[in-house]
């Protein structure tokens, strides 16, 4: 049962503070996403990947976000300095690029900056 | 800027009847469209799709239905089950795979 993986499950930590988050995406898959879910925005594109290769990080404030792939096995989400604002749950997704597919979610992690 | 809106943040039902979701969309560049569902603590799972180029697909208790002219897409879910109790997010996406998620849904049937 192939499924995305994601560490931590849940992090707290002081502002200021730097957060790595971590994810394994399906065996095979060529496209990784990252989300954050937030009660008002819903669920927000931050990066993502095809590839190893960023396509488009719109999505993330740069002064304090950024997202690699160091292998096709691992994707990483940083955040540092760490603030408040950025308590969320954070997801992973991948999925195989062929047109109109869907893609397939880590079970997230919850980040609280205190 | 919100391209997929769901302007119901909650819907209560009664286990046995239908339910029914509505999502709005502004983008026609959109060409397919996504019902994923998400129980607490974990990451949403997908549930059902539809192409730009149908105006209706159904999966077992899953109906996903598309009005293009109206940029509006409703699923019903008949008959609700109790484990249908979760958040339900529409998403649309094109070409180039993203997806854009509206804010969910969140559905309570009740027993």
């Amino acid at each position: 049962d192939a499924r995305v993986t994601q560490t931590p499950r849940h992090k707290v930590t002081e502002m200021g503070q730097e957060v790595t988050m971590r994810c394994q995406p399906i065996l095979g898959h060529n496209t990784v996403f990252w989300y954050r879910q937030t009660m008002m925005q819903g669920l927000e594109l931050l990066a993502y990947f095809r590839n190893r290769a960023p396509l488009d990080d719109s999505g993330m404030p740069k002064d304090r976000f950024s997202a690699e792939m160091p292998d096709a096995t691992l994707a990483t989400l940083k955040i540092q300095p760490s603030e408040p604002r950025d308590s969320a749950v954070y997801f992973c997704a991948s999925g195989s690029y062929r047109g109109q597919e869907t893609q397939y979610f880590g079970p997230g992690t919850r980040l609280l900056v205190l | 800027d919100q391209q997929v809106k769901q302007n119901s943040p909650s819907l209560s039902v009664q286990e046995g009847r239908i339910s029914i979701l509505n999502c709005d969309y502004t983008n026609s560049m959109f060409d397919y469209f996504l019902w994923y569902k998400k129980y607490p603590a974990e990451g949403p799972t997908f549930l059902i799709s539809i192409s730009s180029i149908k105006d209706k697909n159904e999966d077992g208790r899953f109906t996903v239905f598309l009005n293009k002219s109206a940029k509006h897409l409703s699923l019903h879910i008949v008959p609700s089950q109790p484990g249908d109790s979760a958040v339900y997010f529409c998403a649309a996406g094109s070409n180039d795979y993203k997806l854009s998620f509206g804010a969910g849904t969140t559905v309570t049937v009740r027993a």
